[in-house]
């Protein structure tokens, strides 16, 4: 079965860091995409960003919110990824979701993990 | 980035309805368009992909379907379980973009 589990969420003062981790299991991980999505608090869904797989040089993709700030990395030999965030804003108060996705454009986001949940707060 | 534009944004409806739900993209997707349902504390989850398939494991009685800019979620029957915010997604292009979501609750 195909299991995805996040981790290192927590509170933060705005301008602060903080990086989340997305354990993956039951699936060949390093053959896949992979994302992060985020819900604000009552909010609805938003895309934070991509890493491709070797085949595409570990390539990333970001929304334009979290460019610049939020970097995305996977160790395929830990079957993990990662968000590292900086220069927090209250405004990225969210639980954070990692998600699989395939590299073909009929395959993204499924299944996601169960979330963690980032709050930035002075 | 491609707006996505979801309709109704909340409704009631009872057991056994037929529910209708709509997502309208700014330009259009071809046919990269997925639904996702999301229960209160849940994680979302996909029903469909590429605007009719049916995610393995998800009950017949929910299809998609539509072209271009317009997509609708169907229920044929709704049932208790699938009181819900359900969620459009475009994947055509990036940013990959939500729709605001739909919360079909008991009526």
């Amino acid at each position: 079965e195909v299991h995805l589990v996040e981790s290192g969420g927590g509170m933060v003062q705005p301008g602060g860091s903080l990086r989340l981790s997305c354990a993956a299991s039951g699936f060949t991980f390093s053959d896949h995409y992979m994302d992060w999505v985020r819900q604000a608090p009552g909010k609805g869904l938003e895309w934070v960003g991509r890493i491709r797989n070797r085949g595409n040089s570990y390539s990333t993709e970001y929304a334009a919110s979290v460019k610049g700030r939020f970097t995305i990395s996977r160790d395929d030999s830990k079957n993990s990824l990662y968000l590292q965030m900086n220069s927090l804003k209250t405004e990225d108060t969210a639980v954070y979701y990692c998600a699989r996705s395939s590299d073909n454009w009929s395959d993204w986001f499924d299944p996601w993990g169960q979330g963690t949940l980032v709050t930035v707060s002075s | 980035d491609i707006q996505m534009t979801q309709s109704p944004s909340a409704m009631s409806a009872s057991v056994g309805d037929r529910v209708t739900i709509t997502c309208r993209a700014s330009q259009g997707i071809s046919n990269h368009l997925d639904w996702l349902q999301q229960k209160p504390g849940k994680v979302p989850k996909r029903l469909i992909y590429d605007v009719s398939s049916l995610q393995s494991g998800v009950p017949s009685r929910f299809s998609g379907s539509g072209s271009g800019t317009e997509f609708t979620l169907t229920i044929s029957s709704l049932q208790p379980e699938d009181f819900a915010t359900y969620y459009c997604l475009q994947h055509n292009s990036y940013p990959p973009t939500f729709g605001q979501g739909t919360k079909v609750e008991i009526k």
